[in-house]
Formats: structure tokens, C-alpha cells, sequence
């Protein structure tokens, strides 16, 4: 299947900042990606669907504004938590789908953001 | 996307076979069977999907039931390493999206 990384795979900020999460698939050109987030002792939640070329579909409760998401080019999507705070301390994964015929996604291996 | 269930743990032998059940009452004719695990701290891994068909790979055994509404994720021969959260998820494939449920911690033991 896909390779897939993500970095950071920690990264601590101050409250207030805005952090950069990178996602890459490795070697596949994907045109859609996922973005997840799991906070601890929970199951993995959706966040966005990240199409290249295009605006990011997010999931109902999850603020645009705040989780902001590029898709530039086949191999790198990008999540910024803007404006981060205590709450948004968690676990972030990206997947990528590589095969449009079924729903197999191939996930990275995490960003673990705390925010203080 | 039909709704899964599952047991919410689940104990396992080293060197024995991990027979990891899932109901999936719900599920219509195009949807498939997915499963994933995810080891402490890292992202989910996938290890097998099927429609109707029996699946096995390098990794496990998928056994549907002849009727579709439940599943067996078969580890023939679990290692410590293969100690995680085992998730069963039901799409197909009109959404792209994969919901997560809460999955079956499966545990190891030595």
C-alpha cells in the first residue's frame, strides 16, 4: 500500500500560535487525502477531506477558519491549527486513498500537537 | 454506512489464533467489510477488506458470513507485536469516508 509520513510528529506550542502539520504520500499520487483527529482514549474522527487542486470538505463542527487545510500538489497536503489552544491537543493523522474503486485509505504515522 | 459491532476487548495466547468477531446486521449489498488496527501511538494500519467472499493476505483471514451481517478478522498465529485496537468498519464507497468506531482492544499475552 501507500507510504505515507507526517511532520512533525510532535510538536508543543504556546497558546495563541498557529501550527503547520504536513502529510505526504511518498509514493502515489493522490488526489484525495483525509485529515483525522483522535483524542486520547477516543476512536479516530474525521475531520476533512483534502481534494488536490481544490477546497477541503469538512466535516459538520469542524471550523474551516480554524483547521486550515492546502492541497497544492499530488504528493503534500497540509493542516494549520490557527490561533491553537489547550482544547485542540490531540493526535492528527492524514490518510490517503489510493484507489478510487474502493475506500482503502493508507495513514500516516500521527502528529502528536500539544498546545499549552 | 451501515453500523458495526464489536467486542470491546479481547484476549489472545502468543502463537495462538486471534479470531476477532464483528456484526454488521445492516450492511446493503455494495458495502464492504474493512479492517484496520492501530498500535499505541501510531496512525491505523490496514490489513483486509472483502464483499462476500472469504479474503486472506500476508497479514490475515477475512471470513464474511454466507448471509453478510458479521465478520471474523483472523490473526492465525498473533505476536506480541500484534497487540492493538482492531477497528471494523462497513462503506461502500459512495462517501470515500471511513467512520472509526471505538474497534476491539485485542491483547497479547505471553
Amino acid at each position: 500500500g501507500a507510504v505515507v509520513s507526517q511532520h512533525p510528529s510532535r510538536v508543543i506550542c504556546k497558546s495563541g500560535t498557529s501550527v503547520k502539520i504536513e502529510c505526504r504520500s511518498l509514493d502515489f499520487q493522490a488526489t484525495t487525502m483525509f485529515w483525522y483527529r483522535q483524542f486520547p482514549k477516543q476512536s479516530l474522527m474525521l475531520m476533512a477531506t483534502s481534494n488536490e487542486g481544490s477546497k477541503a470538505t469538512y466535516e459538520q463542527g469542524v471550523e474551516k477558519d480554524k483547521f486550515l487545510i492546502n492541497h497544492a500538489s499530488l504528493t503534500l497536503s497540509t493542516l494549520t491549527v490557527t490561533s491553537a489552544h489547550p482544547e485542540d491537543s490531540s493526535f492528527y493523522i492524514c490518510s490517503v486513498q489510493e484507489d478510487r474503486s474502493t475506500d482503502t485509505q493508507y495513514f500516516g504515522p500521527g502528529t502528536r500537537l500539544t498546545v499549552l | 454506512d451501515a453500523k458495526t459491532t464489536q467486542p470491546t476487548s479481547m484476549d489472545c495466547a502468543e502463537g495462538r489464533a486471534a479470531n476477532l468477531p464483528c456484526n454488521h446486521s445492516t450492511i446493503s449489498g455494495n458495502e464492504y467489510v474493512y479492517w484496520y488496527r492501530q498500535i499505541h501511538s501510531q496512525g491505523p494500519q490496514y490489513i483486509i477488506h472483502g464483499l462476500k467472499n472469504n479474503e486472506t493476505n500476508e497479514m490475515a483471514s477475512l471470513i464474511i458470513t454466507e448471509d453478510r451481517k458479521s465478520s471474523t478478522l483472523i490473526l492465525p498465529h498473533a505476536t506480541l507485536r500484534d497487540t492493538a485496537v482492531y477497528y471494523c468498519i462497513v462503506d461502500g464507497g459512495a462517501t470515500n469516508k471511513l467512520i472509526f468506531g471505538t474497534g476491539t482492544l485485542l491483547a497479547v499475552q505471553p
